[in-house]
């Protein structure tokens, strides 16, 4: 397997603009987590899904943030519209449920996302 | 809630000086842990997980942590760290039951010094 995948890697936008980030999990895990890393305030969860629903978003910042995940292959996080503030390295990670205990988690290579 | 305490934030060793990172958890239920490390520029990958049986996990590269579930410690250990070991260090927790989520400390930065 590829491991888990986001795209695009790297993202510059300007103050304002929607911008979407995606992410492909390793096949056959039903869990996805969308967590984004800053210096100031560490790795933080901000979504996270079992089997395509979405079961807590309580570390979304603001209603500028939001995400989807269509089908177990897929999920996006859409910020609109950025600002500088939320630039960070937005990192999806995966795991697999395994008698009643998840599996470790395993990162994308993440998205450096500068909104300038 | 379940939460996840680091002590240290910023560790500086010489190579060969032992190593000890402390983490400590909040949960009232059955966990599992891990550490993952994240080399400069790079994605958080996993060195050891504990998720039952013999409390002292040894993980790559020589790492081990031990789980004292009286202190809901895990703290992660190494003899002798070398300069590759320089990264950032973060300890994870999920709980049993319902639907689990993996939660992070803020981590700890290891700056070992040749």
């Amino acid at each position: 397997d590829a491991g888990v995948i986001q795209s695009p890697r790297h993202e510059v936008t300007e103050m304002g603009q929607e911008v979407t980030l995606r992410c492909k999990p390793i096949s056959g895990h039903d869990y996805l987590f969308w967590y984004r890393q800053t210096m100031m305030r560490g790795l933080e969860l901000l979504i996270y899904f079992n089997n395509n629903v979405p079961i807590d978003d309580s570390g979304m910042p603001e209603d500028r943030f939001s995400a989807k995940m269509p089908n177990a292959s897929f999920s996006t996080l859409k910020i609109q519209p950025s600002e500088p503030r939320d630039s960070a390295v937005y990192f999806c990670a995966s795991s697999r449920n395994t008698g009643g205990m998840n599996t470790e988690a395993f990162f994308g290579q993440g998205t450096r996302l500068t909104v300038v | 809630a379940q939460s996840v305490s680091q002590h240290n934030h910023h560790v500086i060793l010489s190579e060969a000086a032992s190593l000890e990172l402390g983490c400590n958890y909040s949960y009232g239920g059955t966990v599992n842990l891990f550490w993952y490390v994240q080399y400069p520029g790079q994605h958080l990958q996993l060195l050891l997980k504990y998720f039952s049986g013999d409390p002292l996990v040894k993980g790559i590269k020589g790492f081990e942590a031990e789980f004292i579930k009286s202190k809901f410690s895990f703290n992660l250990r190494k003899p002798s760290v070398q300069w590759s070991d320089t990264a950032e260090y973060f300890c994870a927790v999920n709980g049993a039951g319902g639907y689990q989520k993996v939660t992070f400390g803020i981590g700890t930065k290891l700056q070992v010094i040749p």
